[in-house]
C-alpha cells in the first residue's frame, strides 16, 4: 500500500536531548513537509523540500534541523535549542513540482518533554 | 492578522443536520483551497480541493469558493456521528509557494 509513515508514534525526551523522528514515503513525491501541531494554533511549518538534497526553512525553524538524502525519508531532528518541543508533529507529502494542493499526511508523532 | 481565520469551534450538532464550516482569508493571491479531516490522534486526511470561485460537490460534501469575498465554506449534507472530527481550511497561491492551515473547526456530530 502506498502511503506516508512516521515514527515513532509516541516519543520521550529529557530535556537538553536531541530526537530524531522518522517520516517515510512510497508514493514517488517529490516534495515532503514538516509541521508542527499545537491547541488552537493549527499547523505550523517547519521546514520543505521541495526536491532530494534541497530544503527551506518554514515558519518556526529555530530548534529543528532536516536532511533529504533520499527521495522516502524526511526526518526531522528536534534539537536542544527548541525550547518548548512537547507538541504532535505531522510529516507530508505531495507531487511537488508546483502541485502542493493534495498533501498526504502520516499519522504522526507526539513528543512530550520529561 | 492572520492570513487565514478559522473558528474553532466547537460546534455540536443533531445526527442528519446540515453543517456549514467557513473560513476567511486576506491574501489575495490564494488560489487553490483545500479542505481537510482530522480524526483525533491522527494526521489530517484531504476532503476536497478547488481552485475557482462557486460550488464543488462530492458526495454530501460541498465546498464553495468567493474569491470576491475572499470567504470559503465546506457543507456537509444528512451529518453522521463518523463526522465528527476537526476540519482545517488550506490555501495556496500555486506554484512553489507553501500551503496556509486554518486552527481548524472541532465538530460533533451527536445522535
Amino acid at each position: 500500500d502506498g502511503g506516508i509513515t512516521q515514527s515513532p508514534k509516541y516519543l520521550f525526551r529529557k530535556e537538553g536531548q536531541n530526537v530524531t523522528l522518522s517520516c517515510e514515503q512510497n508514493l514517488n513525491h517529490d516534495a515532503m513537509y514538516w509541521y508542527r501541531q499545537d491547541p488552537g494554533q493549527g499547523l505550523r511549518l517547519i521546514y520543505y523540500s521541495q526536491i532530494v538534497n534541497d530544503f527551506q526553512k518554514g515558519d518556526i525553524a529555530e530548534g529543528y534541523s532536516v536532511s533529504r538524502e533520499k527521495k522516502e525519508s524526511f526526518p526531522l531532528t528536534v534539537t536542544s535549542a527548541q525550547k518548548n518541543p512537547t507538541a504532535f508533529y505531522l510529516c507530508a507529502s505531495s507531487l511537488g513540482q508546483g502541485r502542493n494542493t493534495e498533501a498526504f499526511f502520516g499519522q504522526g508523532t507526539r513528543l512530550t518533554v520529561v | 492578522q492572520k492570513e487565514v481565520e478559522q473558528d474553532p469551534g466547537p460546534l455540536s450538532v443533531p445526527e442528519g443536520a446540515i453543517v456549514s464550516l467557513n473560513c476567511t482569508y486576506s491574501n489575495s493571491a490564494f488560489q487553490y483551497f483545500m479542505w481537510y479531516r482530522q480524526y483525533s490522534r491522527k494526521g489530517p486526511e484531504l476532503l476536497m480541493y478547488t481552485y475557482s470561485s462557486g460550488n464543488k460537490e462530492d458526495g454530501r460534501f460541498t465546498a464553495q469558493v468567493d474569491k470576491s469575498s475572499k470567504y470559503i465554506s465546506l457543507f456537509i449534507r444528512d451529518s453522521q456521528p463518523s463526522d465528527s472530527a476537526t476540519y482545517l481550511c488550506a490555501m495556496e497561491s500555486g506554484g512553489y509557494q507553501k500551503v496556509t492551515f486554518g486552527t481548524g473547526t472541532k465538530l460533533q456530530v451527536i445522535p
